[in-house]
């Protein structure tokens, strides 16, 4: 798996959009790009994933710039509860092995 | 259960004793990983089961720790001579595991938090 590079940390005001990057110099062509976050004392938890096209779902955007070399999770109100590690890495898929999680990013939203 | 079901949820125990830690993963899904978190850390990869391939076991940090998944469902991360060092959550996850393109959500259960005084 290819290895993924995320700011150790971010803030947010509260209702405002939280913007997350991350870097995936490495990636391959048939490896897609998975969000997860984990909420304090809890398991992590599947956001959003894709290929090349962005995608969005009910919790969040995700852009693939077309180099597929970055990306950047978008929740487009944040809300105190989104306070989380958010985790992004890269897998080939369903039957993809380990994946490697880096530290993620600390995203802090305040009132 | 809908989700993955780990157990026990805390585990206290002494340095030298063996310890088990259960994992019940989704009906139907083929995959298995577990992982483990040290506090404040991220997730470090342990060892990821695939229907009835081989475990990749690249990620067991010492010969102390080992998993079996029987009949491809529910598996057991043992760590034998507890050390402090082992204190952190164990996540298990488990994943569909077919050749869906596009699949391979991982569902990650709550954790077994394991401490070794």
């Amino acid at each position: 798996d290819a290895k993924t590079t995320q700011p150790p940390s971010m803030d947010c005001a509260e209702g405002r959009a939280a913007n997350l990057p991350c870097n995936h110099s490495t990636i391959s062509g048939n490896e897609y790009v998975y969000w997860y976050r984990q909420i304090h004392s809890q398991g992590p938890q599947y956001i959003i994933h894709g290929l090349k096209n962005n995608e969005t779902n009910e919790m969040a955007s995700l852009i693939i710039t077309e180099d597929r070399k970055s990306s950047t999770l978008i929740l487009p109100h944040a809300t105190l509860r989104d306070t989380a590690v958010y985790y992004c890495i890269v897998r080939v898929g369903a039957n993809a092995g380990k994946s490697t999680f880096g530290d993620g990013t600390t995203l802090t939203v305040k009132p | 259960g809908a989700g993955v079901s780990q157990s026990p949820s805390n585990k206290v125990t002494e340095k030298g004793k063996d310890v088990e830690l259960r994992c019940d993963p989704i009906s139907g899904h083929t995959a298995l990983y577990w992982y483990r978190q040290s506090l404040g850390q991220g997730l470090e990869f342990l060892i990821y089961f695939q229907g009835n391939s081989a475990p990749d076991k690249s990620g067991l940090p010492s010969d102390r720790f080992s998993a079996e998944r029987t009949g491809g469902s529910v598996s057991t991360l043992t760590i034998q001579r507890t050390q402090q060092e082992d204190s952190a959550v164990y996540l298990c996850a488990s994943s569909l595991g077919v050749s869906r393109v596009g699949t391979g959500e991982l569902f990650f259960g709550e954790g077994s938090r394991l401490t070794v005084l």
